[in-house]
C-alpha cells in the first residue's frame, strides 16, 4: 500500500454512459497524475496537477475526458459518452515536488481503477 | 517527441543475474526512472538516474549514459518474486513510460 487510494477499483459500464473515478493522493503530495494503461503497454500519461492547477493535458486525450483537483487534495477523472476503446486501467500517482528541487520526481501509484465498457 | 525502447520479454534463472536494457530518444531529458510492476498491480519505484553512471540499491542497480541515450537495470541474485514487468521511463514533471519488459524467472 503506497498511501494512494483510488475508487472504485472496478467499473463496468455500457457504451455511451458517463463514469467518474476518484483518486486520493498521499496527503502532503502537491503533484497528482493520471495515467491509462492497457494490457502489454506501459502507463500512458493523461494529465497532471500541481496543487489545484492542471499543468498539462495529453494531446491524445479527447474532449470527453476531464479531470479536476478542486482543493488541491483529491482528484476526479470523468469520461463522458464512454466508448469501448476507453476500456483500460486508470492509474493515479502522486509525488512531492519541492520548489527548485533537483531531486527525482518519484511517483507513488495507486492500485488503479479497471474500466470495462460493454 | 519521445521514444523508449526495451525488450518485450526476457527469461532468467533463479539466483542468476539479468540486465534489462533501455534506449530512449527525447526532445529534452531530465532523468530516467525504472519501475517494477507485478501482474495486476500498480507500478512501484525502483530507481532514478539523472547523471551518468551506476546507481546501486541492494540487488538492483541502474546505469545511465546520457550521450548514448541508454540505460540498463541490473538484477542480481534473482528470486522468483522478481518475476514482473520492468518499466523504463524518462522525464521529470511528466514521465513517459516504455512498454515494459516482462521478466520470467525459472526455478
Amino acid at each position: 500500500d503506497t498511501g494512494v487510494s483510488q475508487n472504485p477499483r472496478h467499473k463496468i459500464t455500457k457504451r455511451g454512459q458517463n463514469v467518474t473515478f476518484r483518486c486520493d493522493p498521499i496527503s502532503e503530495h502537491n503533484r497528482l497524475y493520471w495515467y491509462r494503461q492497457t494490457l502489454g503497454q506501459g502507463p500512458e500519461f493523461l494529465t497532471y496537477f500541481q496543487n489545484e492547477a492542471q499543468l498539462e493535458k495529453s494531446r491524445l486525450l479527447s474532449d470527453r475526458f476531464s479531470a479536476e483537483r478542486p482543493k488541491g487534495s483529491f482528484s476526479t477523472l470523468e469520461i463522458q459518452r464512454t466508448e469501448q476503446g476507453d476500456s483500460a486501467m486508470y492509474l493515479c500517482a502522486s509525488s512531492l515536488r519541492a520548489s527548485g528541487g533537483v531531486l527525482g520526481n518519484e511517483q507513488f501509484f495507486g492500485p488503479g481503477t479497471r474500466l470495462t465498457v460493454l | 517527441g519521445q521514444n523508449i525502447d526495451q525488450p518485450t520479454e526476457m527469461t532468467a534463472t533463479e539466483g542468476a543475474i539479468v540486465q534489462i536494457n533501455c534506449t530512449y530518444q527525447t526532445s529534452g531529458f531530465n532523468g530516467l526512472f525504472w519501475y517494477q510492476q507485478h501482474a495486476g498491480e500498480a507500478p512501484t519505484f525502483l530507481s532514478y538516474n539523472v547523471l551518468d553512471g551506476l546507481e546501486e540499491k541492494g540487488r538492483f542497480s541502474s546505469f545511465l549514459s546520457r550521450s548514448k541515450g541508454y540505460s540498463y537495470l541490473l538484477l542480481k541474485e534473482l528470486q522468483m518474486k522478481d518475476s514482473a514487468s520492468y518499466l523504463c521511463a524518462v522525464g521529470d514533471d511528466k514521465i513517459i513510460f516504455g512498454k515494459g519488459t516482462r521478466l520470467h524467472i525459472l526455478p
